[in-house]
C-alpha cells in the first residue's frame, strides 16, 4: 500500500527566502507524482505533475523533481513571497488511474 | 478548460438529515469521478471510486450505505451524506478525469452537522 509523507508539517521563512519542500514514498511504481496547494478552507489547486519517466517539472518559480528509485520528490519554490502561504500537498498516483495516495501536507508560511 | 464544480461549497445541518453534495465537470466528460474527505490538518482520503453508470467502489473502512454515490452521467456525480452525524463534519472534495487525463478538482464543500 503506497504511503506518502511530508516533513516537517509546517514551515515559516522570510520572505524572499529559495526554499525546499519534500515528499517522500514507499511504493516507486508511481505513475506520476503531482503537487498542490490548498489555501485553509479551499479546494485543491494543481502546481505541477511530474510524469514517472520525466525527472522535473517547471512552472515559474516552482520546480518539482522526481526520483523514483529514492521515493523522493521536492518542491522548489524560489524568491518565496507572502502569497505563496498555504499546505502544499504532494500525492502519487500508483496505478495509472488518476486515484491518488496523499501526503498531509505542509503549512507554509511566508513572512513578510 | 478542466473545470470541475462542487456544490455547495459549505453546508451546515442538523443531526439525522440528509446531506446531497454535487461535483460536475464543466466541459469534458468524466468516466472517472472520486471521492475524498480531509479532516483537519489530515491529508485527503479516498472514500469512493465512481465510473459512470456503474455502483461505486469503496475503500475500506468506508460505509456505502451510509455515503451514497450516483453517477448517473459524464457529467455529473453525486454524494449523499444519510442520517448525518457530528463525526461526519468534514471537507468534501471530489475529483474528476476523463481516464486519459490528469483529475481536476472541485473547491471542496464544508460540511458540518449539529
Amino acid at each position: 500500500k503506497q504511503e506518502v509523507t511530508q516533513i516537517p508539517a509546517a514551515l515559516s521563512v522570510p520572505e524572499g527566502e529559495n526554499l525546499v519542500l519534500n515528499c517522500s514514498f514507499t511504493d516507486s511504481a508511481i505513475y506520476n507524482l503531482q503537487w498542490f496547494r490548498q489555501d485553509p478552507g479551499k479546494g485543491l489547486t494543481s502546481l505541477l505533475l511530474i510524469q514517472s519517466s520525466q525527472r522535473e517539472q517547471t512552472s515559474g518559480r516552482l520546480n518539482a523533481s522526481l526520483d523514483k528509485s529514492s521515493g523522493r520528490s521536492t518542491l522548489y519554490i524560489a524568491a518565496s513571497q507572502p502569497g505563496d502561504s498555504a499546505t502544499y500537498l504532494c500525492a502519487a498516483d500508483t496505478g495509472a488511474n488518476s486515484k491518488l495516495t496523499f501526503g498531509k501536507g505542509i503549512t507554509l508560511s511566508v513572512r513578510p | 478548460g478542466a473545470v470541475v464544480s462542487q456544490h455547495p461549497s459549505w453546508v451546515i445541518c442538523k443531526s439525522g438529515t440528509s446531506v446531497k453534495i454535487e461535483c460536475r465537470s464543466l466541459d469534458f466528460q468524466a468516466t472517472t469521478m472520486f471521492w475524498y474527505r480531509q479532516f483537519p490538518k489530515q491529508s485527503l482520503m479516498l472514500m469512493a471510486t465512481s465510473n459512470e453508470g456503474s455502483k461505486a467502489t469503496y475503500e475500506q473502512g468506508v460505509e456505502k450505505d451510509k455515503f451514497l454515490i450516483n453517477h448517473a452521467s459524464l457529467t455529473l456525480s453525486t454524494l449523499t451524506v444519510t442520517s448525518a452525524h457530528p463525526e461526519d463534519s468534514s471537507f468534501y472534495i471530489c475529483s474528476a478525469t476523463t481516464g486519459v487525463t490528469e483529475a481536476f478538482f472541485g473547491q471542496g464543500t464544508r460540511l458540518t452537522v449539529v
